[in-house]
């Protein structure tokens, strides 16, 4: 079946730092990808999306590229900031055969 | 579009109790799903739809489990003679169509005591 795996956390960063989180993903077909955001106490919300291969998605800085030849779907930004510290969870859906998967998260912890 | 919305937000039950759990998904959006998360990890498929259809129920879910989606709008889930491993956050999130992005409820938090 379908699955994620997801680099294992926690990360943590100081301001400014380059941030990598891995994700690669197994799956029949052609998914979407997702990078979804958690904020302690907060629900998921949606980072970024790409729905084919050789797309990037971004949002806030953060950037991810879908990679069909590496199944792999990594989540970068440049400069990463306190207000970044979440817990970051890959997935990949879409199609009408496919349900939302997710990976385990990692938690980023970014200090002063 | 006022996003989606779970009722209630916390629930505390004794244990061998029935619960029910009540989520709006945002207008017109065809698919939902439903997800538990505990403490630590990612969210962990229960089932899902497509408008009132169950496409899919997750292996994990015993039998004390059930949802519908009886109009393809609104859902429920049930979780009957609950049990302390039950305890955890209820996940409801909707999506317009199979192939764009969910959006999530904040969630159902639930504590079997």
């Amino acid at each position: 079946g379908n699955s994620v795996t997801q680099m294992e956390g926690p990360v943590t960063l100081s301001e400014e730092a380059f941030l990598t989180i891995n994700c690669t993903y197994t799956a029949t077909g052609y998914p979407s990808l997702f990078w979804y955001v958690q904020y302690p106490g907060e629900g998921l919300q949606l980072l970024l999306k790409a729905t084919k291969a050789d797309d990037k998605g971004s949002n806030k800085g953060f950037e991810a590229t879908y990679r069909k030849e590496t199944t792999s779907f990594h989540l970068e930004k440049g400069s990463v900031q306190v207000s970044d510290s979440a817990v970051y969870f890959c997935a990949l859906g879409g199609g009408s055969n496919y349900k939302l998967t997710f990976g385990k998260g990692t938690l980023l912890t970014v200090n002063p | 579009d006022t996003g989606v919305s779970q009722d209630p937000r916390h629930k505390i039950t004794k244990r061998g109790q029935n619960v029910t759990f009540r989520c709006d998904p945002i207008s017109e959006h065809n698919r939902l799903y439903w997800y538990r998360q505990t403490l630590g990890q990612g969210p962990e498929f229960l089932t899902y739809f497509q408008n009132e259809a169950q496409l899919e129920k997750s292996r994990l879910l015993s039998d004390r489990f059930s949802a519908e989606r009886p109009k393809g709008s609104f859902s429920t889930l049930e979780i009957q003679r609950t049990e302390q491993g039950d305890s955890a956050m209820y996940l409801c999130a909707s999506a317009r169509q199979p192939n764009t992005e969910a959006f999530f409820g904040q969630g159902t938090r639930l504590t079997v005591v």
